[in-house]
C-alpha cells in the first residue's frame, strides 16, 4: 500500500515552455501532498505543500507564478513549471500523505531538462 | 525550527561489516524521526520512523535505529552491509503540527567486497 507515482519521468523541453507534472496517490486518499526540488548530490528542499481543495503554500524563495500548483482531488495533484529556464533543470518529487501527522510516501521523481 | 546533521557524507564499510549513519536532530518540539532511502534517479523509500513509544525502532532490509533523546540522535544501523544496501540515505525530522518534513544533507553509503 502507500504507493505514489509520478508522470512524466523524464521530461526535456525549450527555454520557455511550460511543463505540468502530474502526482497520483494510487491506493490511498492523499489529504496533503508535497513538492520538493533535488539538486545533483544534495538534499531535497521543499517547494511547496499542498492541501486537497486549497491553495498551495509556497516556501520562501518559491516563485508561486512559476511553480504552479494544483492540487484538485485527493489522488492528483499536479507541478507546472511555467515559462522554463535552463536553471529550472532539477529532479522534482513528490510525496503524499493522508494528512495530519501521517508519514509521507514518495514518488519516484521527474528529471525536467530545460535546454 | 528543526534541523537535522548527518555527520559524514560519504560512508564506506566492506560487505559483512555494520553499517553506521549518523543523525543528529534538533527540534523545539518532540519530534517524528525518519531514515528514507534513495536509490539512483528514483524518489524516497521509507526505511523507519520513530514517532512515540519504543525508542528502537526496527525497519526493513535489517535496518534499525534508536532514538536517544538525551544526545538528540537517531542513528541508523544494520549489523552486516549487503552490495544492494549501497546508497543515498536521508534522516528527516517533523513536528510542531503538520508534517512538513526537514531532511539532513545525506549519507552516501557504498558497500564495497
Amino acid at each position: 500500500g502507500a504507493v505514489v507515482s509520478q508522470h512524466p519521468s523524464r521530461v526535456i523541453c525549450k527555454s520557455g515552455t511550460s511543463v505540468k507534472i502530474e502526482c497520483r496517490s494510487l491506493d490511498f486518499q492523499a489529504t496533503t501532498m508535497f513538492w520538493y526540488r533535488q539538486f545533483p548530490k544534495q538534499s531535497l528542499m521543499l517547494m511547496a505543500t499542498s492541501n486537497e481543495g486549497s491553495k498551495a503554500t509556497y516556501e520562501q524563495g518559491v516563485e508561486k507564478d512559476k511553480f504552479l500548483i494544483n492540487h484538485a482531488s485527493l489522488t492528483l495533484s499536479t507541478l507546472t513549471v511555467t515559462s522554463a529556464h535552463p536553471e529550472d533543470s532539477s529532479f522534482y518529487i513528490c510525496s503524499a500523505s493522508r494528512g495530519g501527522i501521517d508519514t509521507q510516501y514518495f514518488g519516484p521523481g521527474t528529471r525536467l531538462t530545460v535546454l | 525550527a528543526q534541523s537535522v546533521t548527518q555527520l559524514g557524507s560519504h560512508v564506506s564499510v566492506s560487505e559483512g561489516a555494520l553499517v553506521l549513519l549518523r543523525c543528529n536532530y534538533s527540534s523545539s518540539v518532540p519530534p517524528y524521526l525518519f531514515w528514507y532511502v534513495q536509490y539512483p534517479n528514483q524518489g524516497l523509500q521509507l526505511l523507519l520512523k520513530y514517532t512515540t513509544g519504543a525508542t528502537l525502532v526496527k525497519g526493513i532490509n535489517g535496518f534499525e535505529a534508536e532514538f536517544k533523546k538525551s544526545e538528540t540522535s537517531f542513528h541508523l544501523t544494520k549489523p552486516s552491509a549487503h552490495m544492494s544496501d549501497a546508497a543515498e540515505y536521508f534522516c528527516a525530522v517533523s513536528g510542531g503540527g503538520g508534517n512538513k518534513l526537514t531532511f539532513g544533507t545525506g549519507t552516501q553509503l557504498k558497500v564495497e567486497l
